[in-house]
């Protein structure tokens, strides 16, 4: 089973340029997570989806859009990168009817902005 | 809001030994608490829960936890540490809407031969 699928796993962008992360999970989670980590602040949540065709803010949503593609899939775009979202970046995902199953992560991408 | 502190940012720990990781959380309502490791390079991974019942939890990979409620806490435990438990854990709090979960910012595990 692959689980939950991040790609890229390394990224180097400009400030100022544009990027979708990607995520794949083979589950059939209805739930899904973005993320970021950063050293000494534990994990941040950007969006989530609860459910195929829902998207809500989390924590720190500036400076992010998604998309729920579909049920298996959930990007992350940033539209004009900046230095402060150099980070690691996690996408998870939660079967939903039992809130209190838990979220199963991906390997992150990492992402630096020049 | 539901909040959860680990004090420590690093627990060293000789192998062998038994290992306490620390974990105290402010919820309205009950509390659902999560354990979660992550090695290097890799995402989370679960490794145990509390919802309801008795106060002693077991997980994964020999770790248990306990959960003191008049102490808001809920930390990490392994009778014997293994090199290999050497990693970054996370504590993290379910929200009170039951979508999202509130991490830690972590604490540092070293296991030292």
């Amino acid at each position: 089973n692959a689980g939950v699928t991040q790609t890229p796993k390394f990224q180097v962008l400009k400030t100022g340029q544009s990027m979708t992360l990607q995520c794949a999970q083979d589950m059939n989670h209805n739930s899904m997570y973005w993320y970021r980590q950063d050293p000494g602040m534990g994990l941040r949540l950007i969006y989530y989806s609860a459910s195929e065709g829902t998207t809500d803010k989390g924590e720190v949503p500036n400076g992010y859009n998604v998309s729920r593609l579909n049920k298996r899939e959930f990007s992350l775009r940033l539209e004009s990168a900046a230095p402060s979202q150099t980070s690691v970046y996690f996408c998870a995902s939660r079967i939903s009817g039992d809130s209190n199953q838990p979220q199963h992560f991906g390997d992150g991408t990492r992402l630096s902005i020049l | 809001a539901q909040s959860v502190a680990q004090p420590e940012d690093q627990v060293n720990v000789a192998e062998g030994n038994p290992l306490t990781v620390k974990c105290t959380y402010s919820v309205s309502g009950n509390p659902y608490l999560f354990w979660y490791v992550q090695y290097p390079n890799r995402g989370l991974q679960f490794l145990l829960k509390y919802i309801t019942g008795d106060n002693l939890v077991k997980g994964s990979y020999g770790f248990e936890a306990e959960f003191n409620k008049s102490q808001t806490s809920f930390h990490l435990k392994k009778p014997s540490a293994l090199v290999s438990d050497s990693a970054l854990y996370f504590c993290a709090v379910r929200d009170v809407y039951g979508n999202k979960l509130v991490f830690g910012a972590g604490t540092i595990l070293r296991v030292k031969s």
